[in-house]
């Protein structure tokens, strides 16, 4: 079974520059979740999909995130424009609604 | 509310056994509990439900203390591949899940 899929895996861009990832989640999983993971801490939640719908962009900072999963299968996180704390590495990660999340490998990004 | 994890850190010589514990301040539903080696994806390991059973796999278990609202990951006789940084995430079933802030487990040989 293929796992999350994300990409790029890394990225360095200028601040105030705009920025986007692009995930594939586990075939099937009607779930998907943007992550942010600053260095040393854990994972935080950005937004959750269930299908194409949002069920929770309450941590997401509206004026420079958005987030889209058209046909409820892939998903962008864009952020625009970029500050020096977004410096971070963002996960996707995808669940049947049930029992287990499953992480992709991440985008690691660096604001300069 | 983000749940408190420790130790932050843990060192150990192969064959000796861990224990990380994970405490929340609100009544816990589920606690999840995932591996992240440096620079990879963490990597789901069990989850425990309110109410439910002590889980285990191969060496690795967990129990869920609903009173004490913690839930503890215990390491049984540690192997050099369970180096990462063990998180716990706690919500109701996978939804919104809140995560520690992570214990560092450091395997020597």
């Amino acid at each position: 079974e293929a796992g999350v899929a994300q990409s790029p895996r890394y990225k360095i861009i200028e601040k105030r520059q705009s920025v986007a990832f692009w995930c594939n989640p586990i075939s099937g999983h009607a779930t998907l979740y943007w992550y942010q993971q600053i260095l040393g801490q854990g994972p935080k939640l950005l937004i959750q999909f269930q299908n194409n719908g949002v069920v929770d962009d309450s941590q997401l900072p509206k004026d420079r995130f958005s987030a889209e999963r058209l046909k409820g299968v892939d998903s962008t996180l864009k952020i625009q424009p970029a500050k020096l704390e977004d410096s971070a590495v963002y996960l996707c990660a995808s669940s049947t609604g049930g029992w287990g999340t499953f992480f992709g490998q991440g985008t690691r990004l660096t604001v300069v | 509310q983000q749940p408190v994890q420790s130790p932050q850190a843990v060192i150990l010589r192969e064959g000796e056994d861990a224990v990380i514990n994970c405490s929340s301040s609100k009544a816990l539903y589920s606690v999840h509990w995932y591996r992240q080696k440096h620079g990879e994806a963490p990597v789901f390991l069990m989850i425990l439900l309110k109410g439910g059973e002590q889980k285990g796999h191969e060496k690795i278990s967990a129990s869920f203390n609903e009173k004490k609202q913690q839930s503890s990951l215990y390491l049984t006789a540690s192997q050099l591949s369970y180096s990462g940084t063990y998180f716990c995430g706690t919500g109701w079933q996978a939804q919104k899940l809140v995560f520690g802030q992570g214990t560092r487990l450091t395997i020597n040989p």
